[in-house]
């Protein structure tokens, strides 16, 4: 499979846990990106790596969410004491360069009860 | 601050006919315009993208026109499908930083038989 993969593809928590999602990139990209979107929404950029070093984060990024791709492989998304409000879709997304656009993944589903 | 503003939110199209999807932009250091199609329980997949130095870039049924001195880009499908039913995103980028690519809110598509 050279797709992007998430998973799990659904999680459902009580407010309070924290969660961790993860993502494999296709393998020969060097780029991965994540990305949260709700419903009726387009996605909101959320981190940026190039290759294990975090280059860029959103303001949406509040300090209970991190992130990590250690050696520059998978990456991991960590929501900490969640909220109600931090219930969506999770994407990531890959690419080799500035050149090309990203390849999604099919993403997370979160949903805190 | 909306960088992409997306129009219309919606859309029913009848089979054959032509769906018009119009972007707006307000960066002029963005450099990179794509569109995303989306299904529903998918991610994003990228459709077709132009970049400033054209004014029109076609793949099969699908035409990106482009004006840059209005800052405005638009998604036309020819002989429009069932199949072609889905969501579409407008987005952009700026190639030469970290390409993170900032999305429009998305227009549901549906087309009818």
């Amino acid at each position: 499979d050279t797709g992007v993969s998430q998973n799990p593809r659904h999680k459902i928590t009580k407010r309070g846990q924290n969660v961790t999602f993860r993502c494999d990139p296709i393998s020969e990209h060097n780029r991965l990106y994540w990305y949260r979107q709700t419903l009726g929404q387009g996605p909101e950029f959320l981190t940026y790596f190039q290759n294990e070093a975090q280059l860029e984060k959103s303001r949406l990024l509040s300090d209970r969410f991190s992130a990590e791709r250690p050696k520059g492989s998978f990456s991991t998304l960590e929501i900490q004491r969640t909220e109600q409000g931090d219930s969506a879709m999770y994407l990531c997304a890959s690419s080799r360069d500035a050149s090309y656009g990203y390849t999604f993944g099919s993403g997370t589903r979160l949903t805190v009860v | 601050q909306q960088q992409v503003k997306q129009s219309p939110q919606s859309l029913i199209v009848q089979k054959g006919g032509i769906s018009i999807i119009n972007c707006a932009y307000e960066n002029t250091a963005f450099d990179y315009f794509p569109w995303y199609q989306q299904f529903p329980g998918k991610g994003p997949a990228l459709l077709i993208a132009i970049r400033p130095d054209v004014s029109e870039k076609k793949e099969g049924r699908f035409t990106i026109s482009f004006n840059k001195s209005a800052k405005q880009f638009s998604l036309h499908i020819m002989d429009s499908q069932p199949g072609d039913s889905a969501t579409y995103f407008c987005a952009a980028s700026r190639r030469s930083s970290a390409s993170k690519i900032i999305f429009g809110s998305g227009t549901r598509l549906s087309i009818r038989p």
